[in-house]
């Protein structure tokens, strides 16, 4: 299993500002992911945060929005850049291993509110 | 990733079986079936995954049809902790969430 911490728990910041969140494993993991959860609705993949090397987005995220770095096997940060309200999310770091199995394990989350 | 058909919402009596079904037509012959739920206000946790046999765990069961466009998560005896959105997914590696179905454990 992987215990994973998320910094901040939650936080309210204004509009234009940026917010870095970490994300702290407890092991080393191979895959780390981030991931978006915007009010009363699923999950959607923002990206794969890959060690050492940039981020793999999926469709209709960039980089320059959500920078995401990982420079070892059991860190990675995802920053929120230029927010709007539109950007008042959980978000939730999540990790997996390629091999010993296929479970996937996921962070509490970090509350974002933008004014 | 294939695409997962799943009822919005399911109700059950604590202690009672809960059948969720899952239509996956177009899974591919790697695809394996994963079953993540989420409580109230946590992060998603994992409940079973396979690929083509029937597959228990402590927390329930995975039924697969046999031509795998379908499958069922069984929840032996439901209790309110299980009330939960469960997602079905199909997936290599990557995890990508639909809409789930919630269900409503009644005491």
């Amino acid at each position: 299993s992987a215990v994973i911490s998320q910094k901040p728990s939650r936080d309210i910041c204004q509009r234009g500002t940026s917010l870095t969140i970490q994300c702290q494993v407890d092991s080393q993991v191979t895959m780390m992911f981030w991931y978006r959860q915007q009010p009363g609705q699923s999950l959607t993949l923002i990206a794969t945060a890959n060690q050492g090397s940039e981020a793999t987005y999926e469709s209709g995220f960039v980089i320059d929005k959500f920078p995401i770095s990982r420079p070892n096997l059991t860190f990675s940060t995802l920053t929120v850049s230029n927010m709007s309200p539109e950007d008042s999310s959980i978000y939730l770091c999540s990790v997996r291993q390629l091999k010993g199995g296929n479970e996937q394990f996921f962070g509490p989350g970090t509350r974002l509110t933008v004014l | 990733d294939a695409k997962t058909t799943q009822p919005n919402s399911m109700e059950s009596n604590e202690e009672e079986p809960v059948h969720l079904p899952c239509n996956h037509s177009t899974i591919s012959g790697t695809d394996y079936i994963h079953w993540y739920r989420q409580l109230p206000s946590q992060g998603p946790e994992y409940v079973i995954h396979g690929l083509t046999s029937n597959v228990n765990n402590r927390m329930a069961s995975l039924a697969i049809a046999e031509d795998r466009k379908s499958s069922t998560l069984i929840l032996h005896r439901a209790t309110l902790r299980d009330a939960a959105v469960y997602y079905c997914i199909l997936t290599e590696y990557k995890l990508s969430f639909g809409a789930g179905t919630t269900v409503t454990v009644r005491a």
